[in-house]
């Protein structure tokens, strides 16, 4: 059973261009909204997270977008870099350190 | 401060063996977390280990179990490899305090191959 579902699999931005990324989520025991980067060979790194109480968070040019009574989420990079290639990971979490994750999406920044 | 590291980062065994990776978390962090990444079933959740004591587990067979020890390193071992468990092991360490989420911070992986 897939609880976060993440859109598109893939995206191809533009250097300088707005890159959006999807979620939605159907357990609403989630109490923390964390979204991973990762690079080719590594780990994923978290990048930004949000809480349910609150409907948007910005850190630099990310920013996470949350509708509670959607049940969805998304993560804007904006000014999107060939640097921020990758493949970007929502997750959800609940009963503690128990992270769902949705299915991925791999981005490309054109130069 | 070092990140988490993860021993070996690559393993190749075959179909019928054990296995045993290493998590080593970052200094102070009282909880380790494992994840396995494939392709076909993305990133998922084996388990969780807090004070040395299982606190949460995935929807995984038996085969998978794991432990921690009084210093916070964690091992998770798998037997009798089946193919399909050819995968990355993610291990991910958090402070764990008051019991609240807290951020989780990933180890490199460890690849294992079963042939």
């Amino acid at each position: 059973q897939q609880q976060v579902k993440q859109s598109p699999q893939s995206l191809i931005v533009q250097k300088g261009g707005i890159s959006i990324i999807n979620c939605a989520y159907e357990n609403t025991a989630f109490d923390y909204f964390p979204w991973y980067q990762q690079f080719p060979g590594k780990g994923p790194a978290l990048l930004i997270a949000i809480r349910p109480d609150v409907s948007e968070k910005k850190e630099g040019r990310f920013t996470i977008s949350f509708n509670k009574s959607a049940k969805q989420f998304s993560l804007h990079i904006m000014d999107s870099q060939p640097g921020d290639s990758a493949t970007y990971f929502c997750a959800g979490n609940n009963a503690g350190n128990m992270l769902t994750f949705g299915g991925g999406t791999r981005l490309m920044v054109k130069p | 401060k070092a990140g988490v590291t993860q021993t070996p980062r690559y393993l190749i065994k075959t179909r019928g063996q054990q296995v045993t990776l290493s998590c080593s978390p970052i200094s102070g962090h009282r909880s380790v977390s494992w994840y396995q990444q494939t392709p076909g079933q993305g990133l998922q959740f084996l388990f969780e280990y807090f004070s040395e004591t299982q606190r949460n587990k995935g929807n995984f067979p038996g085969r998978f179990s794991g432990r921690q020890f009084s210093n916070s390193r964690s091992e998770m071992n798998v037997s009798t490899l089946e193919l399909g468990d050819s995968a990355l092991y993610l291990c991910a360490s958090s402070p764990r305090t008051g019991g609240a989420y807290n951020e989780q911070f990933f180890g490199p992986g460890t690849r294992l191959t079963v042939l």
